[in-house]
Protein backbone atom coordinates (compact mmCIF):
# COMPACT_ATOMS: atom_id res chain seq x y z
CA UNK A 1 0.00 0.00 0.00
CA UNK A 2 1.06 3.18 -0.83
CA UNK A 3 1.36 5.46 2.53
CA UNK A 4 2.51 8.72 0.53
CA UNK A 5 1.11 10.13 -2.34
CA UNK A 6 1.78 12.52 -4.97
CA UNK A 7 -1.05 11.82 -7.15
CA UNK A 8 0.60 14.59 -9.91
CA UNK A 9 3.30 13.24 -12.17
CA UNK A 10 3.66 16.31 -13.67
CA UNK A 11 3.14 20.12 -13.35
CA UNK A 12 4.03 23.28 -15.53
CA UNK A 13 3.70 26.82 -14.87
CA UNK A 14 4.94 30.02 -15.94
CA UNK A 15 8.04 31.74 -14.52
CA UNK A 16 7.09 33.81 -12.26
CA UNK A 17 4.06 32.31 -11.21
CA UNK A 18 3.40 30.50 -8.31
CA UNK A 19 3.99 26.38 -8.31
CA UNK A 20 1.91 24.06 -5.59
CA UNK A 21 2.99 20.63 -5.64
CA UNK A 22 0.67 18.60 -3.36
CA UNK A 23 1.08 15.51 -1.57
CA UNK A 24 -1.27 12.92 0.90
CA UNK A 25 -0.57 10.05 3.19
CA UNK A 26 -2.37 7.95 4.62
CA UNK A 27 -0.20 6.79 8.04
CA UNK A 28 -1.28 9.21 11.24
CA UNK A 29 1.62 8.34 12.75
CA UNK A 30 4.11 9.99 10.72
CA UNK A 31 6.17 12.98 12.57
CA UNK A 32 7.91 15.17 9.78
CA UNK A 33 7.25 15.53 6.44
CA UNK A 34 10.19 16.54 4.05
CA UNK A 35 10.39 17.63 0.53
CA UNK A 36 13.37 16.67 -1.75
CA UNK A 37 14.44 17.98 -5.44
CA UNK A 38 15.92 16.39 -7.96
CA UNK A 39 17.80 17.53 -10.81
CA UNK A 40 18.30 14.44 -13.54
CA UNK A 41 21.59 12.93 -13.19
CA UNK A 42 22.01 14.18 -9.46
CA UNK A 43 20.85 13.11 -6.44
CA UNK A 44 17.71 14.30 -4.35
CA UNK A 45 18.49 17.24 -1.71
CA UNK A 46 16.67 18.54 1.06
CA UNK A 47 14.03 21.41 0.82
CA UNK A 48 11.96 22.00 3.62
CA UNK A 49 10.87 19.87 6.36
CA UNK A 50 7.39 20.22 8.39
CA UNK A 51 6.82 18.51 12.24
CA UNK A 52 3.38 17.17 12.48
CA UNK A 53 2.77 19.80 15.18
CA UNK A 54 3.11 22.50 12.99
CA UNK A 55 1.01 23.54 9.80
CA UNK A 56 3.25 26.23 8.23
CA UNK A 57 6.83 26.31 7.75
CA UNK A 58 8.57 28.77 4.95
CA UNK A 59 11.97 29.41 4.31
CA UNK A 60 12.17 31.93 1.42
CA UNK A 61 10.33 30.98 -2.01
CA UNK A 62 9.89 28.02 -0.11
CA UNK A 63 6.50 27.37 2.02
CA UNK A 64 5.13 23.73 2.89
CA UNK A 65 1.44 23.91 4.45
CA UNK A 66 0.35 20.76 6.26
CA UNK A 67 -3.85 19.97 7.10
CA UNK A 68 -3.63 17.21 9.49
CA UNK A 69 -7.42 16.69 8.81
CA UNK A 70 -7.22 15.96 5.69
CA UNK A 71 -3.73 14.16 5.96
CA UNK A 72 -2.42 16.39 2.80
CA UNK A 73 0.66 18.75 2.37
CA UNK A 74 1.30 20.71 -0.70
CA UNK A 75 4.93 22.53 -1.38
CA UNK A 76 4.13 26.30 -2.61
CA UNK A 77 7.01 27.82 -4.77
CA UNK A 78 6.92 31.82 -5.07
CA UNK A 79 7.74 33.13 -7.24
CA UNK A 80 8.93 30.13 -9.60
CA UNK A 81 11.71 30.35 -12.04
CA UNK A 82 12.95 28.43 -14.03
CA UNK A 83 15.76 26.98 -12.31
CA UNK A 84 12.95 25.23 -9.98
CA UNK A 85 12.38 22.95 -12.74
CA UNK A 86 13.19 19.68 -11.37
CA UNK A 87 11.66 16.70 -9.89
CA UNK A 88 10.11 16.84 -6.31
CA UNK A 89 9.53 14.01 -3.80
CA UNK A 90 7.46 14.08 -0.67
CA UNK A 91 8.58 12.25 2.52
CA UNK A 92 7.30 11.09 5.42
CA UNK A 93 9.17 9.88 8.80
CA UNK A 94 7.98 8.07 11.71
CA UNK A 95 5.35 5.45 11.02
CA UNK A 96 5.29 3.84 13.98
CA UNK A 97 6.37 -0.12 14.20
CA UNK A 98 10.43 0.76 15.08
CA UNK A 99 10.95 2.72 12.23
CA UNK A 100 11.14 6.37 12.96
CA UNK A 101 14.68 6.34 10.85
CA UNK A 102 12.66 5.43 7.49
CA UNK A 103 11.35 7.79 5.14
CA UNK A 104 8.71 6.90 2.91
CA UNK A 105 9.10 8.63 -0.42
CA UNK A 106 6.17 9.50 -2.73
CA UNK A 107 6.86 9.14 -6.20
CA UNK A 108 7.37 12.24 -7.15
CA UNK A 109 6.15 15.46 -9.01
CA UNK A 110 7.91 16.65 -12.19
CA UNK A 111 7.72 20.93 -12.32
CA UNK A 112 8.49 22.06 -15.07
CA UNK A 113 8.99 26.31 -14.68
CA UNK A 114 8.60 27.80 -18.35
CA UNK A 115 10.46 30.92 -19.34
CA UNK B 1 28.98 20.72 3.24
CA UNK B 2 27.84 16.84 3.41
CA UNK B 3 29.08 14.48 0.78
CA UNK B 4 28.25 11.80 -0.47
CA UNK B 5 30.17 9.76 -3.29
CA UNK B 6 28.99 6.64 -5.31
CA UNK B 7 31.76 5.12 -7.11
CA UNK B 8 30.31 5.25 -10.03
CA UNK B 9 27.75 6.90 -11.98
CA UNK B 10 27.39 4.38 -14.54
CA UNK B 11 27.67 0.68 -14.51
CA UNK B 12 26.75 -2.29 -17.24
CA UNK B 13 27.04 -5.56 -15.95
CA UNK B 14 25.71 -8.95 -17.38
CA UNK B 15 23.32 -11.16 -15.55
CA UNK B 16 25.09 -13.53 -13.21
CA UNK B 17 27.86 -11.24 -12.00
CA UNK B 18 28.54 -10.47 -8.87
CA UNK B 19 28.05 -6.46 -8.16
CA UNK B 20 29.35 -4.33 -6.15
CA UNK B 21 28.42 -0.50 -5.66
CA UNK B 22 30.55 1.44 -3.19
CA UNK B 23 29.74 4.96 -1.29
CA UNK B 24 31.40 7.13 0.81
CA UNK B 25 30.49 9.68 2.93
CA UNK B 26 33.03 12.52 4.77
CA UNK B 27 31.01 13.36 7.53
CA UNK B 28 31.24 10.94 10.22
CA UNK B 29 27.49 10.06 9.86
CA UNK B 30 26.35 6.80 11.96
CA UNK B 31 23.10 5.83 9.48
CA UNK B 32 23.73 5.62 5.59
CA UNK B 33 21.11 4.17 3.50
CA UNK B 34 20.52 2.37 0.05
CA UNK B 35 18.05 3.10 -2.07
CA UNK B 36 16.77 2.38 -5.92
CA UNK B 37 14.86 4.72 -7.57
CA UNK B 38 12.94 3.38 -10.88
CA UNK B 39 9.84 5.42 -13.16
CA UNK B 40 6.60 5.43 -11.15
CA UNK B 41 7.87 4.00 -8.23
CA UNK B 42 9.40 6.39 -6.23
CA UNK B 43 12.46 5.73 -3.64
CA UNK B 44 12.57 2.23 -2.02
CA UNK B 45 14.29 1.15 0.81
CA UNK B 46 16.87 -1.66 -0.04
CA UNK B 47 19.26 -1.61 3.00
CA UNK B 48 20.16 0.39 5.91
CA UNK B 49 22.97 0.71 8.67
CA UNK B 50 23.07 2.49 11.74
CA UNK B 51 27.01 1.29 12.90
CA UNK B 52 29.59 -0.60 11.25
CA UNK B 53 29.22 -3.89 11.01
CA UNK B 54 25.39 -3.26 11.57
CA UNK B 55 22.42 -3.84 9.24
CA UNK B 56 18.75 -3.69 8.99
CA UNK B 57 16.56 -4.86 5.87
CA UNK B 58 14.48 -2.05 4.01
CA UNK B 59 11.19 -2.43 1.71
CA UNK B 60 12.96 -4.85 -0.96
CA UNK B 61 16.35 -5.84 0.51
CA UNK B 62 15.62 -9.73 -1.59
CA UNK B 63 18.60 -10.23 -3.75
CA UNK B 64 20.51 -7.74 -2.04
CA UNK B 65 23.49 -7.90 0.77
CA UNK B 66 25.70 -5.11 2.56
CA UNK B 67 28.86 -4.21 3.96
CA UNK B 68 29.71 -1.74 6.87
CA UNK B 69 33.08 -2.84 7.70
CA UNK B 70 34.16 1.10 7.99
CA UNK B 71 31.72 3.87 9.64
CA UNK B 72 32.25 5.85 5.81
CA UNK B 73 31.66 3.53 3.68
CA UNK B 74 28.82 1.39 2.75
CA UNK B 75 28.77 -1.31 0.15
CA UNK B 76 25.87 -2.72 -1.78
CA UNK B 77 26.02 -5.98 -3.01
CA UNK B 78 24.10 -7.87 -5.99
CA UNK B 79 24.74 -11.34 -5.30
CA UNK B 80 24.11 -12.58 -8.86
CA UNK B 81 22.79 -9.71 -11.30
CA UNK B 82 19.20 -10.07 -12.81
CA UNK B 83 17.95 -7.54 -15.01
CA UNK B 84 14.87 -7.12 -12.81
CA UNK B 85 18.05 -4.89 -11.04
CA UNK B 86 18.98 -2.36 -13.81
CA UNK B 87 17.69 0.60 -11.94
CA UNK B 88 19.46 4.33 -10.53
CA UNK B 89 20.66 3.21 -7.04
CA UNK B 90 21.52 6.02 -4.20
CA UNK B 91 22.98 6.00 -1.18
CA UNK B 92 22.31 8.32 1.59
CA UNK B 93 23.44 9.21 5.03
CA UNK B 94 22.16 11.18 8.39
CA UNK B 95 23.86 12.02 11.64
CA UNK B 96 21.12 11.09 14.11
CA UNK B 97 17.78 8.89 12.86
CA UNK B 98 15.50 11.98 13.71
CA UNK B 99 12.72 12.70 11.24
CA UNK B 100 13.40 16.44 10.90
CA UNK B 101 17.18 15.35 10.17
CA UNK B 102 17.52 15.21 6.68
CA UNK B 103 19.32 12.83 4.73
CA UNK B 104 22.20 13.58 2.03
CA UNK B 105 22.11 11.99 -1.10
CA UNK B 106 24.90 10.69 -3.39
CA UNK B 107 24.53 11.53 -7.35
CA UNK B 108 23.40 7.55 -7.81
CA UNK B 109 24.90 4.70 -9.89
CA UNK B 110 22.84 4.15 -12.98
CA UNK B 111 23.34 -0.18 -13.17
CA UNK B 112 22.59 -1.70 -16.31
CA UNK B 113 21.93 -5.50 -16.14
CA UNK B 114 21.92 -6.86 -19.72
Amino acid sequence: DQQVKQNSPSLSVQEGRISILNCDYTNSMFDYFLWYKKYPAEGPTFLISISSIKDKNEDGRFTVFLNKSAKHLSLHIVPSQPGDSAVYFCAASGGGGGSNYKLTFGKGTLLTVNP
Amino acid sequence: DVKVTQSSRYLVKRTGEKVFLECVQDMDHENMFWYRQDPGLGLRLIYFSYDVKMKEKGDIPEGYSVSREKKERFSLILESASTNQTSMYLCASTYQLLGNQPQHFGDGTRLSIL
